[in-house]
């Protein structure tokens, strides 16, 4: 079972919805959680990061975590055709000596005008 | 410099010879990470360089994978006899000490293609 779980998509909406992007994972020992964008050709980039359960809100994209069902969320507001790209999620261990991360497949995500 | 550095953008190379890619992270970041991102799948983690510290190698697929860390700031990645398995992008990462994925800046990568 990969420890990291997250729909690859397409996921296609119009301009202005709301959209949800959703993982699971299965590993407790994980504490952190990020999540990331990545536009075509291009490296991922850090949109979210927390480490607790609940929301975190910046702008209009509020990362959610529970904990307990080990689920995480990635609300974007008012979707613009420049969100149009992959979403990836990604955990890290706590106390990981390399704090190296482990990411789910990525959401491609379209943005309709 | 402004950003991870990566070269070449894209490599096309035959099967069984050897490629080198490189890695330029931020100045002052001492932690270096490659991963690999495959045609369906997450980004793989390869391995972690931190200062002076023996790299963390775990997750090299193969003894055919190796890299190395120069004066703590560029970065070579070495496949050796390239198989078509290996054809992905190869992203390299860097971040300040002690800031794991939340301080992460990725390069855009280097596309190779084994043919």
């Amino acid at each position: 079972q990969k420890e990291v779980e997250q729909d690859p998509g397409p996921l296609s909406v119009p301009e202005g919805a709301i959209v949800s992007l959703n993982c699971t994972y299965s590993n407790s020992a994980f504490q952190y959680f990020m999540w990331y964008r990545q536009y075509s050709r291009k490296g991922p980039e850090l949109l979210m990061y927390t480490y607790s359960s609940g929301n975190k809100e910046d702008g209009r994209f509020t990362a959610q975590v529970d904990k307990s069902s080990k689920y995480i969320s990635l609300f974007i507001r008012d979707s613009q055709p420049s969100d149009s790209a992959t979403y990836l999620c990604a955990i890290q261990y706590s106390g990981a000596g390399s704090y190296q991360l482990t990411f789910g497949k990525g959401t491609k995500l379209s943005v309709i005008p | 410099g402004a950003g991870v550095s990566q070269s070449p953008s894209n490599k096309v190379t035959e099967k069984g010879k050897d490629v080198e890619l490189r890695c330029d992270p931020i100045s002052g970041h001492t932690a270096l990470y490659w991963y690999r991102q495959s045609l369906g799948q997450g980004l793989e983690f390869l391995i972690y360089f931190q200062g002076n510290s023996a790299p963390d190698k775990s997750g090299l697929p193969s003894d055919r994978f190796s890299a190395e860390r120069t004066g703590g700031s560029v970065s070579t990645l070495t496949i050796q006899r390239t198989q078509q398995e290996d054809s992905a992008v190869y992203l390299c990462a860097s971040s300040p000490v002690g800031t794991g994925g939340g301080g992460y800046t990725f390069g855009s990568g280097t596309r190779l293609t084994v043919v």
